[in-house]
């Protein structure tokens, strides 16, 4: 069964570097794209992006210009910095797995939640 | 870029009842809409794929419905269990992204 286990800091101050990685268990890593989504407390869902296993990716472009995705293969690892940081961006954020026609998203991560405060 | 619109934002239902919930595109994008369940301090899980398949494990008291720009969940009799939040998302081609509703929070009446 997969798992997603992720972590991060989870105190930044503005103009700090949000920096999460996700370990994916339990499933192909390179079967799929693998996604991060935040929640801002109390509102709704954003997706920020996806990456596949050779680096492929995909950003919202509201936040593209801050925004880069990796992956370490060798790990079964993905990543995400979002450079710039605001209270604005202060959310939980979750990694995922996108479904296998890539229209869903199928599996999450439990959350980290970031804070944004000088 | 797509936005989509979920109705009514709050939805107050007793146990036993029938849930609907509305989510409109601001454009057409097929069948491929999905709807997923929030509890509070949980990661959303997936209910409903593709506008009408149900995901693995979930009850057939969910299903879903819907295609072009209208689409509906459905709660055939609500269990307590049920009342949370409820999110419709779908996948553009162009730009190629991913958008959630808004949300509809499903209470106790």
């Amino acid at each position: 069964q997969v798992q997603l286990q992720q972590w991060g800091a989870g105190l930044l101050k503005p103009s700090q570097t949000l920096s999460l990685t996700c370990a994916v268990y339990g499933e192909s890593f390179s079967a799929y794209y693998w996604s991060w989504i935040r929640q801002p407390p109390g509102k709704g869902l954003e997706w920020i992006g996806e990456i596949n296993h050779s680096g492929s990716t995909n950003y919202n472009p509201s936040l593209k210009s801050r925004v880069a995705m990796s992956v370490d293969t060798s790990k079964n690892q993905f990543s995400l910095d979002l450079i710039s940081v605001t209270a604005a961006d202060t959310a939980v954020y979750y990694c995922a797995r996108v479904g296998s026609l890539g229209r869903e998203i199928v599996v999450w991560g439990q959350g980290t939640l970031v804070t944004v405060s000088s | 870029e797509i936005v989509l619109t979920q109705s009514p934002a709050t939805l107050s239902l007793s146990p036993g009842e029938r849930a609907t919930l509305s989510c409109r595109a601001s454009q057409s994008a097929s069948s491929y809409l999905a709807w997923y369940q929030q509890k509070p301090g949980q990661a959303p899980r997936l209910l409903i794929y593709d506008a009408s398949n149900r995901a693995t494990g979930i009850p057939a008291r969910f299903s879903g419905s819907g295609s072009g720009t209208d689409f509906t969940l459905t709660i055939s009799s609500l269990e307590p269990e049920d009342f949370a939040v409820y999110y419709c998302q779908q996948r553009s081609n162009w730009p190629p992204m991913y958008t959630f509703g808004q949300g509809t929070k499903l209470e106790i009446k």
